[in-house]
């Protein structure tokens, strides 16, 4: 069954507002991952985290790989509309096949 | 471009009704997976290949087949389609099972009815 638990599962938002978004399991993972999925589209990869802690950025898009490892979360700043989507977190453990969370649908008004 | 590349892109089936959707990627990629995605759900794991020559069972198997034809090409299988089987489904590639770098192809929403 789902392993991985992410929230909030909808936001609505005004363009300009942060948003912040979290994954959380009850395993440990060695690789999180965040997937962003546009209409009528598959995911993309957005960032890929490595080692507990690591905190990347991409652009206005930042995301932590919690210290326990068992728990991540996506930050978004300045957001515009083009942000809207699904995203999706997914942890990956040695064997290799990765688990995704239930995802996070992002509506933001202009 | 390259890619995953999935057809059909939609598809109504009677149920009981069987069909093969097909799915071809052309990086070279070494794994390839199927993923259903429903509401709410986020994606399972159906089937996946390592590598050529081997297919194992994800998360959901149960109602479906798979065959990795070659190593571009990755099929699903519905033997006899069920409402319950109404979903999109994904095709992804990997370089290998271990590595993060999953391409997905663009769906394929299937309805059973």
């Amino acid at each position: 069954g789902q392993q991985l638990n992410q929230s909030p599962q909808s936001m609505f938002i005004q363009e300009g507002e942060d948003v912040s978004m979290n994954c959380t399991s009850s395993s440990i993972f060695n690789t999180w991952l965040w997937y962003k999925q546009e209409p009528g589209e598959g995911p993309v990869l957005l960032i890929a985290l490595y080692k507990a802690g690591e905190l990347t950025s991409n652009g206005r898009l930042t995301a932590q790989f919690g210290i326990t490892r068992k728990d991540s979360f996506l930050n978004i700043s300045a957001s515009i509309p083009s942000d809207v989507g699904i995203y999706f977190c997914a942890g990956q453990r040695n064997t290799g096949k990765l688990i995704f969370g239930q995802g996070t649908t992002l509506q933001v008004k202009p | 471009n390259a890619g995953v590349t999935q057809t059909p892109k939609f598809q109504v089936l009677k149920t009981g009704q069987s069909m093969t959707l097909q799915c071809a990627q052309d990086m070279n990629h070494n794994s390839m997976y199927w993923y259903r995605q429903d509401p709410g759900m986020g994606l399972r794991l159906i089937y996946y290949s390592a590598s050529e020559g081997t297919t194992d069972k994800g998360e959901v198997p149960n109602g479906y087949n798979v065959s990795r034809l070659n190593k571009r090409e990755f099929s699903l299988r519905l033997e006899s389609a069920a409402p319950s089987q109404t979903s999109v489904y994904f095709c992804a590639s990997s370089r290998q099972v271990t590595n993060y770098g999953y391409t997905f192809g663009s769906g394929t929403r299937l309805t059973v009815v």
